[in-house]
This record gives C-alpha cells, structure tokens and sequence, in this order.
C-alpha cells in the first residue's frame, strides 16, 4: 500500500525565511511519480512538480526546489526567500505503477503561513 | 480552455436529502477521480473511472455513488445525505498513463445540516 506523510501540520515564517516542507512516502514499487501541489487560499488545486523514481536530481524552478532522495524516501520542498503569496497549504502526493497507478494519493498537507 | 468544471460550486442540504454533483472535462482524459477534503484529513479519494462505464472504490467510498455514462463526465450522487458528509469535493481528471499529474476542478463545498 502506498503512504504519504507530512508531518509538519503548520508552518509560519515570516517573509524572506527559507522554508521547507518534509515528504516521506512508502510504496512497494520500483517505479513510481511525486508529485507537489499547491492549493492557496482561494481553494484551487495547483500543480507544483512531478519527479520520478528514476531521476533523483534535484529541481530548482526560481525560489522553489526540491529534493528527492530515496535512500530516505524523502521528497522535500523547499521555497527560498518566502513571499506572502507562497502562504498556502501544500500537497505531496504519491502515484506507483502498481495495482493502485490509476489513484494518486495524499499527504495530509502543510499549511504554510508567510507573515510580513 | 476551461479544464476541468465542477458544479454547482456551493450546495446547502438537509439531512437525508439527495443531491448530484457534475464533473466535465474538456481534456479527453481517460481518468476521472472524486476526493473529498476535510481539514487535516488532506484530500481523500471517493471514487474514480479509468473510462467510460466504468467506475471504481476508491478509499471512501460509502454512501456515494458515481456514473460516467460519457467520457467527459463524471457524476457524483449522495442518495441520502449525512452531516458526515459535509466536506469539499473535488473532481479531478488525468490522461490514461500514471506519470501525469491530475489536473483539478474547483471544488464544491458542500454543508448538509
């Protein structure tokens, strides 16, 4: 069975803090996808990044990277110089290639609150 | 492009009432999901459909049912409404292979007192 944990429930930083939100996962299988989403305070669900379990390099896309490590099946997000538009809560979800490959499951989420 | 669309986007409902949910998808995705989210639960998922007439239990499935008579939506029906079930849905659809992302409707807040 495939488990995702955040454990980090809330956060608060104030503005200009580097930030970043733990993942874990559990899965079985060899072959499989993480995924962030993000969903801001309006309540839209926004894809963030998708990493598979073959490419264990880091991503950067601005002030947000992330880093996948599966000897710690660990797959952390990170926001540089935090703004308050980053305030929001954040998904991690986990997708394998087994039985379960049509579902896509979640992390309870982290709720990220910048202050200025 | 409208995506994925849900309706309506708020519902009010009494106790054991009845009551639809429309998912449409302009994406041809094979995939459609139903999640329900709850705080500090995240999102949960209800039912899914890996095409049409098809549907599948997700982890949450009672008390739901869902149809998807046509590939481009995907209903979700409460036949007897609980206060259990006062939650935030969400539809969500993706193409038919496992490493692409589910792209998300609006959500529904749906309250039943």
């Amino acid at each position: 069975a495939q488990k995702v944990t955040q454990a980090q429930t809330e956060i608060s930083v104030v503005e200009k803090e580097d930030v970043t939100l733990d993942c874990v996962y559990e899965t079985r299988d060899t072959t499989y996808y993480l995924f962030w989403y993000k969903q801001p305070p309006s309540g839209e669900l926004v894809f963030l990044i998708r990493r598979n379990s073959f490419d264990e390099q880091n991503e950067i896309s601005g002030r947000y990277s992330w880093n996948f490590q599966k000897s710690t099946s660990s797959f952390n997000f990170t926001i540089t110089a935090s703004q308050v538009v980053d305030s929001a809560v954040y998904f991690c979800a986990l997708r394998d290639s087994g039985a379960g490959s049509y579902q896509l499951t979640f992390g309870k989420g982290t709720k990220l609150s910048v202050i200025p | 492009n409208a995506g994925v669309t849900q309706t309506p986007k708020f519902r009010v409902l009494k106790t054991g009432q009845s009551m639809t949910l429309l998912c449409a998808q302009d994406m041809n995705h094979e995939y459609m999901y139903w999640y329900r989210q709850d705080p500090g639960m995240g999102l949960r998922l209800i039912h899914y459909s890996v095409g049409e007439g098809t549907t599948a239990k997700g982890e949450v499935p009672d008390g739901y049912n869902v149809s998807r008579l046509k590939k481009q939506n995907f209903l979700l029906g409460l036949e007897s409404a609980a206060p259990s079930q006062t939650s935030v849905y969400f539809c969500a659809s993706s193409p038919g292979s496992y490493n692409s992302p589910l792209h998300f409707g609006n959500g529904t807040r749906l309250t039943v007192t």
